[in-house]
């Protein structure tokens, strides 16, 4: 069975840094794309990073040069390193599985984990 | 970028015909999906390749893409669909997100 954990959200202060974790199971992460997708609190999906089979790393421009996406084949695990953190990064953050070939589509998603920056 | 449009918000009475539409430059020559979102859970996929569905997905669920425009039909819509709608795009490197739509079954 597939699963997804993410964890590592918290409250931080603005300019502070954070790291989030997908643990991944049934299915190996690094085989496969996978994405982290955000949602501030009301709004609607955000896409925010994907990271390619091939290692090949993408980012949105809301996050471009703050944001890290990485993966530990060893723990079959997803990572967002997020710095330099704003106000409007407060969100729900989603680790994805993104089906690709034909069609690109995100088959599985984790619970979610959210991320709050405030003073 | 590429940018993909939905109405806010679509409504529906039970037993009749919910269709949610998704525009953007030439969508029809990409690959569309769709996920539903209840409050406080994740997005489940729904329809992807533009009318496939997912295991486990009811029937009543179907899409279709051609031109500019993306939709997402629900037959027979039931109070349970009740829940925000989002299509999603692939492009050249990156996914794109409609900004939703809510589904309201009265």
């Amino acid at each position: 069975e597939v699963q997804l954990v993410e964890s590592g959200g918290g409250l931080i202060q603005p300019g502070g840094s954070l790291r989030l974790s997908c643990a991944a199971s049934g299915f190996t992460v690094s085989s496969n794309y996978m994405s982290w997708v955000r949602q501030a609190p009301g709004k609607g999906l955000e896409w925010v990073s994907v990271i390619y089979s091939g290692g090949s790393t993408y980012y949105a421009d809301s996050v471009k040069g703050r944001f890290t996406i990485s993966r530990d084949n060893s723990k079959n695990t997803l990572y967002l390193q997020m710095n330099s953190l704003r106000a409007e990064d407060t969100a729900v953050y989603y680790c994805a599985r993104v089906i690709t070939g034909t069609t690109y589509h995100l088959d599985y998603w984790g619970q979610g984990t959210l991320v709050t920056v405030s003073s | 970028s590429y940018e993909l449009t939905q109405p806010p918000s679509v409504s529906v009475s039970p037993g009749q015909t919910a269709s949610i539409t998704c525009s953007g430059d030439k969508l029809g020559d990409k690959y569309a999906c769709w996920y539903q979102q209840k409050p406080g859970q994740s997005p489940v996929l729904v329809i992807y390749q533009d009318s496939k569905r997912p295991s486990g997905i009811p029937e009543r669920f179907s899409g279709s893409n051609s031109g500019n425009t993306a939709t997402l039909t629900i037959s027979g819509t039931q109070a349970m669909d009740e829940a925000d709608y989002y299509c999603q795009a692939w492009d050249s490197t990156y996914v794109v997100f409609g900004g939703g739509t809510k589904l309201t079954v009265l």
